[in-house]
């Protein structure tokens, strides 16, 4: 099984400022990978599939890098909605797996 | 407008089975592959199973926690996929999300997940 491990746990940013998301593989998974945002009491949201495309409707400032085992969310200007959890997950091999989550939390 | 309702969650016994539906409406639903994700309370999110499209052959996996214990089906006559929970445990208490497959259009593409239905396992 493919252990993504995301860093870090907790994220505390103030809006308008820039946050950073890691996410690590423990072995390849190509470009097969999604950056989800959720918010409680609703399902994760689709930002980022296939390690750099925007889903449908999401806003420029979220963007993903990296590929193999090391990737990025940025958040280029955090709005107040953007606070939230978010997960990477993979589909390279079953059975698809998510990272532990990390808090963006405001400061 | 697309949309995925789940029913069939609530309160059981261990060792008891319930069974999941999720109902699609606002696409062709026996194009996509569909699957069950959950998450149990204050935790992460779990990929349970998925069925493919049957022009992909209708493939079937399960996560090691359910296999043996779980089913997933679809009846793409009446755009319903269902997970079959039997000998159920208490780890197996979260919250049940049905998931359609990436849908692209104009270069973008798109997932949809239903509300959530909550499955709690106690005596």
């Amino acid at each position: 099984e493919i252990v993504l491990t995301q860093s870090p746990d907790t994220l505390s940013l103030s809006p308008g400022e820039r946050a950073t998301l890691s996410c690590r593989a423990s072995e390849s998974v190509s470009s097969y990978l999604a950056w989800y945002q959720q918010k409680p009491g609703q399902a994760p949201r689709l930002l980022i599939y296939d390690a750099s495309n925007r889903a449908t409707g999401i806003p420029a400032r979220f963007s993903g890098s990296g590929s193999g085992t090391d990737f990025t969310l940025t958040i280029s200007s955090l709005e107040p909605e953007d606070f939230a959890v978010y997960y990477c997950q993979q589909r390279s091999n079953w059975p698809y797996t998510f990272g532990q989550g990390t808090n963006l939390e405001i400061k | 407008e697309v949309q995925l309702v789940e029913s069939g969650g609530g309160l059981v016994q261990p060792g008891r089975s319930l069974r999941l539906s999720c109902t699609a409406s606002g696409f062709t639903f026996g194009y996509y592959d569909m699957s069950w994700v959950r998450q149990a309370p204050g935790k992460g999110l779990e990929w349970v199973s998925f069925i493919k499209s049957k022009a992909y052959g209708g493939t079937i996996e399960y996560a090691a926690s359910v296999k043996g214990r779980f089913t997933i089906s679809r009846d793409d006559s009446k755009s319903i996929a269902y997970l079959q929970m039997n000998r159920l445990q208490t780890e197996d208490t979260a919250v049940y999300y049905c998931r359609r497959d990436l849908g692209c259009s104009g270069g973008s593409c798109q997932d949809f997940w239903g509300q959530g239905t909550l499955v709690t396992v106690s005596s």
